[in-house]
């Protein structure tokens, strides 16, 4: 089984400033890892994913994220953040074997970008 | 080409009531989800069916939560004497059968208020 722990909930940062969302997972296996998007009133999209390889992953609209063993971790970032970037994102894991389906998430962070 | 959809997008329903929310996944999906979205809650897997395989039914909260998928396709989640503690925002997703990839097209959801 794995676990996924959002450490912020709400985190707010004034538009052009960088930003990171944190993520840590716990897990007995090897993973895939996952940061969702959902904008308001609207449905969970795909930002990025880490299923192997580079540690450093980038995605959609700016953002990267980098996959950490050691510290279990894959915390999101953007260097300068808009004022559309407001939204929750969701960090979930997945089990990397052949009979693993379910996709775990975290909390969710709820960014607000202030202008 | 059409994502995946769910109806109604807003139920209201009184307490006692049976609701069923409905889901429509991508053409060519065979596995499907069902999640629970709940305020602060993050997201909660209820049910997961792929193929003809028997579903996985491991996450639904109680007796009352069923779901069945007619014809590799269209599923629908039902809720019998709804409760207050049902009111969420219910989720489907799909995807294509796992490989590495892993990704999950996500609906824009249904939310349900029991009054």
């Amino acid at each position: 089984a794995q676990s996924v722990t959002q450490l912020d909930s709400q985190v707010p940062v004034f538009e052009e400033a960088p930003v990171e969302l944190r993520c840590n997972y716990s897990s007995s296996v090897s993973v895939y890892l996952f940061w969702y998007v959902q904008y308001p009133n609207q449905g969970l999209q795909l930002l990025l994913k880490y299923l192997s390889g580079s540690t450093l992953v980038k995605g959609i609209n700016g953002f990267e994220a980098e996959f950490n063993k050691s510290q279990t971790s894959f915390h999101l970032r953007k260097p300068s953040v808009h004022i559309s970037d407001t939204a929750e994102y969701f960090c979930a894991v997945r089990g990397s074997g052949a009979g693993s389906y379910q996709l775990t998430f975290g909390k969710g962070t709820k960014l607000s970008v202030i202008p | 080409g059409a994502g995946v959809s769910q109806s109604p997008s807003n139920k209201v329903t009184e307490k006692g009531k049976d609701v069923e929310l409905r889901c429509d996944p991508i053409s060519g999906h065979t596995a499907l989800y069902w999640y629970r979205q709940s305020l602060g809650q993050g997201l909660e897997f209820l049910i997961y069916f792929q193929g003809n395989s028997a579903p996985d039914k491991s996450g639904l909260p109680s007796d009352r939560f069923s779901a069945e998928r007619t014809g590799g396709s269209v599923s629908t989640l039902t809720i019998q004497r709804t409760q207050q503690e049902d009111s969420a925002v219910y989720l489907c997703a799909s995807s294509t059968p796992f490989r590495t990839s892993g990704r999950m097209y996500f609906g824009p959801g249904t939310r349900l208020t029991v009054l």
